[in-house]
């Protein structure tokens, strides 16, 4: 399977613990994407990378958030503290880069349930 | 800051029928992007369609087909001959053209269509 994938899956914790997620892009995609999506709403978007340079962060992407792109290749998303409010489905995308237009493609999504 | 809006929650559609999914968008900028994505249950985004803003012509994609109307920032789905496999949630999106405006989507909330033997 070459398209996007990300785990885990499911994470269950426990409000204050931290999480980390993991997002394989295309493999020759240089841009990454990091989406936030809570129940009944649109994905929302919190940053992205090209190569390894993360070039925008929304402001939901608060301190307690931080990704990662070593190497231009795989991205982490951690979340430190966890608050109920984090419950979501966290989804990454990848693209080509270099034409002003390009399709994003979307993995299964990391769904994080805090308790 | 651009906002995209859904305004029908869910929509139903025999099967083989036509059925429209409504979307509006504000924006002060000239040239963008506008997608409509489909979320099955499995939850994968996949892209369905895609629409230049600087293109008059309704870009279509075999049963699936839009309606942009510029000046009214409106920009409809049209699926013709409902498939059971249509159902699923259908997200309108957003993206700036400009190289400053960043490579993000902005997406709507979403319609849930059902596709109804």
């Amino acid at each position: 399977d070459t398209g996007v994938s990300q785990n885990p899956r499911h994470k269950i914790t426990k409000r204050g613990q931290n999480v980390t997620f993991r997002c394989d892009p295309i493999s020759e995609h240089n841009r990454l994407y990091w989406y936030r999506q809570t129940l009944g709403q649109g994905p929302e978007f919190l940053t992205y990378f090209q190569n390894e340079a993360q070039l925008e962060k929304s402001r939901l992407l608060s301190d307690r958030f931080s990704a990662e792109r070593p190497k231009g290749s795989f991205s982490t998303l951690e979340i430190q503290r966890t608050e109920q409010g984090d419950s979501a489905m966290y989804l990454c995308a990848s693209s080509l880069g270099g034409a002003s237009y390009n399709e994003q493609f979307f993995g299964p999504g990391t769904r994080l349930t805090v308790l | 800051a651009q906002t995209v809006t859904q305004s029908q929650p869910e929509m139903s559609v025999q099967e083989a029928e036509t059925v429209t999914l409504s979307c509006t968008y504000d924006t002060s900028e000239s040239d963008y992007y506008l997608f409509w994505y489909k979320q099955p249950p499995s939850r994968q985004m996949i892209l369905v369609i895609r629409q230049e803003a600087y293109k008059q012509q309704n870009a279509t994609e075999n049963r699936f087909s839009v309606n942009f109307q510029k000046a009214a920032k409106s920009f409809s789905l049209k699926i013709s001959d409902s498939q059971l496999g249509d159902a699923a949630m259908y997200f309108c999106a957003y993206r700036s053209a400009f190289r400053g405006g960043g490579n993000k989507l902005t997406f709507g909330t979403g319609t849930q269509l059902k596709v109804e033997l």
